[in-house]
């Protein structure tokens, strides 16, 4: 079964980085995967499409402050001089024939 | 500027219909398969229902299977979610998104759309 797992929440300081991850399930490492942010109160955005040999290609105006990679079943969306607005849920999403599946969302707190 | 903006949104008793719609604009709609995800209140996204660029292909989540039926018409650059026998569990904001490839669930989502509420109370 399809199915990808973060953890709920995360937090970094102002100025700081921080480093997201997002595991497929078993049997499925070789899966593309695409972030999404959603700041609250709105609908989500598009951050990149994160292929599983760690190349990636991001939305219409997505900072370079944000970058991905990726590690056997493991997908990073790293975020490097974290800004107030960088406050939000994160959520991973990957893709089969006949399925949409989303990860459980990660919350980042910037302190 | 791509643009998703749905409507018909509200709120509706249990067991009973209702109609999104889904309007685009600054792409070729004809050309990109197409989504419904929802968001239950301070709940994560589940995805709903996906249809390919043509409309010959149309997925279902197991929790709307049977109920929902999704469906676009190319003329009018727009995508339709027909809602029936709603149950309080489906109360949630529901978004369009737009994937970046034709083949239903083929490909990443690019674009989102500011999403619409349905409530389902009596």
């Amino acid at each position: 079964q399809l199915v990808l797992t973060q953890s709920p929440s995360a937090s970094a300081s102002l100025g700081a980085s921080v480093k997201l991850t997002c595991t497929l399930s078993s049997g499925h490492s070789s899966y593309a995967i695409a972030w999404h942010q959603q700041q609250p109160e709105k609908g989500p955005r598009y951050l990149m499409k994160l292929n599983s040999d760690g190349s990636h290609s991001k939305g219409d105006g997505i900072p370079d402050r944000f970058s991905g990679s990726s590690s056997g079943a493991e997908r990073y969306l790293t975020i490097s001089s974290l800004q107030s607005e960088d406050e939000a849920d994160y959520y991973c999403q990957t893709w089969d024939t006949g399925i949409v599946v989303f990860g459980g969302g990660t919350k980042l707190t910037v302190l | 500027e791509v643009q998703l903006l749905e409507s018909g949104g509200g709120l509706v008793q249990p067991g009973g219909s209702l109609r999104l719609s889904c309007a685009a604009s600054g792409f070729t709609f004809s050309s990109y398969a197409m989504s419904w995800v929802r968001q239950a209140p301070g709940k994560g996204l589940e995805w709903v229902s996906v249809i390919s660029a043509s409309g010959g292909s149309a997925y279902y989540a197991d929790s709307v299977k049977g109920r929902f039926t999704i469906s676009r018409d190319n003329s009018k650059n727009t995508l339709y979610l027909q809602m029936n026998s709603l149950r309080a569990e489906d109360t949630a904001v529901y978004y369009c998104a737009k994937e970046s490839g034709l083949a239903a669930a083929g490909s990443p989502f690019d674009y989102w759309g500011q999403g619409t509420l349905v409530a389902v109370s009596s």
